[in-house]
């Protein structure tokens, strides 16, 4: 069964850090972009950070550039968001996406059901 | 940044009815256009991608059209289940921001 499972969530104070992690099953993990997209409580989606299936590129959201750091482990099928200086505005369910590309469309296909990340002071 | 305006922000329908959700990108974003379907305490589910191509395994009342700048979700035939919250994005150029939702409530 393909399928992602995100882990790491947490409490957290404001200035703090939190690493969260999604495992990848079911398909082969190194051809697919993956993506982080966040839902902060009774809000919309936010698409946060994207990295391509070998890693060599990222992508962040202004709102997270600078202190959000997108990775992934192809040996492990591990996908990573190393989140720093965390803001009570990132509280949010973040949610672990595969990404489909080709030259004609991106998209995310395949979605876990989210950890939850409490910035509270 | 390329900014997503959806409408509207929620709809009133009945079990049968014909809805449109309406979506505009701040600049042409070709066919790089997604919609996604979300239930509340759920994650999003991808129905629409490339403006008009339907994802393996959504019903064929789901359907999505436009280009360039202006695009539309047209679900046909209301079910049950059909009632959610639809969010467009735009997979153009990152950050691929999404619309800020649309909420479909049974009438």
């Amino acid at each position: 069964e393909v399928q992602v499972v995100e882990s790491g969530g947490g409490s957290v104070r404001p200035g703090g850090s939190l690493r969260l992690s999604c495992a990848a099953s079911g398909f082969t993990f190194s051809s697919y972009a993956m993506s982080w997209v966040r839902q902060a409580p009774g809000k919309g989606l936010e698409w946060v950070s994207a990295i391509s299936g070998s890693g060599g590129s990222t992508y962040y959201a202004d709102s997270v550039k600078g202190r959000f750091t997108i990775s992934r482990d192809n040996s492990k099928n591990t996908l990573y968001l190393q989140m720093n200086s965390l803001r009570v505005e990132d509280t949010a369910v973040y949610y672990c996406a595969r990404g489909v590309q080709s030259d004609y469309y991106y998209y995310m296909d395949v979605w876990g059901k989210g950890t939850t990340v409490t910035v509270s002071s | 940044d390329i900014q997503m305006t959806q409408s509207p922000s929620s709809l009133s329908a009945s079990v049968g009815d014909r809805v449109t959700i309406t979506c505009r990108a701040s600049q042409s974003i070709s066919s790089y256009l997604n919609w996604y379907q979300q239930k509340p305490g759920k994650a999003p589910k991808l129905l629409i991608y490339a403006a008009s191509s339907l994802q393996s395994g959504v019903p064929s009342r789901f359907s999505g059209s436009g280009s360039g700048t202006d695009f539309t979700l047209t679900i046909s035939g209301l079910q049950p289940e059909d009632f959610a919250t639809y969010y467009c994005q735009q997979s153009y150029s990152p950050p691929y921001s999404f619309g800020q939702g649309t909420k479909l409530e049974i009438k």
